[in-house]
């Protein structure tokens, strides 16, 4: 199976900086990649799919980017209500597995 | 607007089942598959594997085979997730997810469930 590893597990920034998450995929899952958040005892919520495609509604402050098997999301200008779990998850083929999750904080 | 709607919070004890149902409204159910996650308490999102609710067909990730079975009743647009022989391991929300292929943009609101003696 396609093992996806999230890094880091967890960071704390500043309000207005900018903070990078990554997702590597084991093998080539070419662009079916989604990054989802995850606000305490809430739903989660589809913020980014195919690597690159913000969802509709979703703040253009988050961005996605892919390079082989490497995935990114960008927070430009982290607000506090960015507070959250952030996961990757590949969804082209089962097991649709998701990464271990990135705790984000404020400083 | 589609949407997908759980059952509450359940509380068992060890051995007993569980059975949490998923009900779909604002679109064809028949269209998108539904698959099942679970989150432990303090921990991340697990994939348990998917419903093809158009054939009826599960498939099942790997740690959920056996005790966990998924179903459906396409008269009432409703997915059904039964774990058996439940264990206080099992203590988790359960979430179902509408399965499009640009990712998951409609979940359940989830389902406690707590096992405990």
């Amino acid at each position: 199976d396609i093992q996806m590893t999230q890094s880091p597990s967890s960071l704390s920034a500043s309000v207005g900086d900018s903070v990078t998450i990554t997702c590597r995929a084991s093998q080539d899952i070419g662009t079916y990649l989604a990054w989802y958040q995850q606000k305490p005892g809430k739903v989660p919520k589809l913020l980014i799919y195919g690597a690159s495609t913000l969802q509709s509604g979703v703040p253009s402050r988050f961005s996605g980017s892919r390079s082989g098997t490497d995935f990114t999301l960008t927070i430009s200008n982290l607000q506090p209500e960015d507070v959250a779990s952030y996961y990757c998850q590949k969804y082209n083929s089962a097991p649709r597995t998701f990464g271990q999750g990135t705790k984000v904080e404020i400083k | 607007q589609e949407q997908l709607v759980q059952s509450g919070s359940e509380l068992k004890k060890p051995g007993a089942s569980v059975l949490v149902s998923c009900k779909a409204s604002g679109y064809t159910f028949t269209d998108y598959a539904i698959n099942w996650v679970r989150q432990a308490p303090g921990q991340g999102l697990e994939w348990m594997g998917w419903m093809n609710t158009d054939t009826g067909h599960p498939t099942y990730a790997q740690g959920f085979t056996g005790r966990f079975v998924f179903s459906l009743d396409t008269s009432v647009s409703t997915a059904y997730l039964q774990i058996n022989s439940l264990k206080a391991e099992d203590t988790a929300i359960y979430y179902c997810a509408q399965g499009r292929g640009r990712g998951w943009a409609v979940w359940g609101q989830g389902t406690l469930v707590t096992v405990s003696s």
